[in-house]
């Protein structure tokens, strides 16, 4: 069965930090997809990321930055330079090809970046 | 990616009644979803709903319950059906695209049972 667990509740910096949110999932596939998401206050889930098992390398785009370690089971995302539009809930997600495509979400992290 | 719409964005519903929630995508999608949110929770899934068969229900969600309709590769339809307090969520619908499953989601609908 595959499991994601997203540790950190609720996260509160203020503005210019960084900020890493940890992602660790569980799945018997060796070949699988990691997903993130951002859920702002409106609620419409953003798609931000998708990582094939496959690929270990990271990736960067502006301001965020993934990091996916296969030996520790890890996708973490870092934003840099934390603004307040980042405040939202951030889901992590796992997919694997034999499932009818479903994905397993992880709880959240709500993110609080403070002026 | 797809463009998804759905509708209501948002209702308040009286116990005992029953709310069909659309989803509309701007292109021909395989793979449908419906995702359920209840306040403060993650996403779960609901069912994959699938053209021209019946849905296919997660475990601890019911035909019953929840009946979806897909006619065709743009469109389907979640009811919820009976009402009560315990549904009031968001209902998400949510469109699997390309050979990673990357999903993309619709803008929800917040479901308010009295």
């Amino acid at each position: 069965a595959q499991k994601v667990t997203q540790a950190q509740t609720e996260i509160s910096v203020v503005e210019k930090e960084d900020v890493t949110l940890d992602c660790v999932y569980e799945t018997r596939d060796t070949t699988y997809y990691l997903f993130w998401y951002k859920q702002p206050p409106s609620g419409e889930l953003v798609f931000l990321i998708r990582r094939n098992s496959f690929d270990e390398q990271n990736e960067i785009s502006g301001r965020y930055s993934w990091n996916f370690q296969k030996s520790t089971s890890s996708f973490n995302f870092t934003i840099t330079a934390s603004q307040v539009v980042d405040s939202a809930v951030y889901f992590c997600a796992l997919s694997e090809p034999g499932s009818a495509r479903q994905l397993t979400f992880g709880s959240g992290t709500q993110l609080t970046v403070l002026p | 990616s797809a463009v998804i719409s759905q509708k209501p964005s948002r209702d308040i519903c009286q116990r005992g009644t029953s709310l069909t929630i659309q989803c509309q995508v701007d292109s021909q999608v395989t793979m449908m979803f419906w995702y359920r949110q209840q306040p403060g929770q993650s996403l779960t899934l609901i069912a994959t709903a699938n053209q021209g068969s019946e849905a296919t229900y997660e475990s601890g969600f019911v035909i019953d319950k929840f009946p979806i309709s897909r006619p065709n590769l743009t469109f389907s339809t979640l009811t919820v059906s009976n009402m009560s307090p315990e549904d009031s969520s968001i209902y998400l619908c949510s469109v699997g695209t390309g050979p990673y499953n990357e999903q993309f989601f619709g803008p929800g609908t917040r479901l308010t049972v009295l």
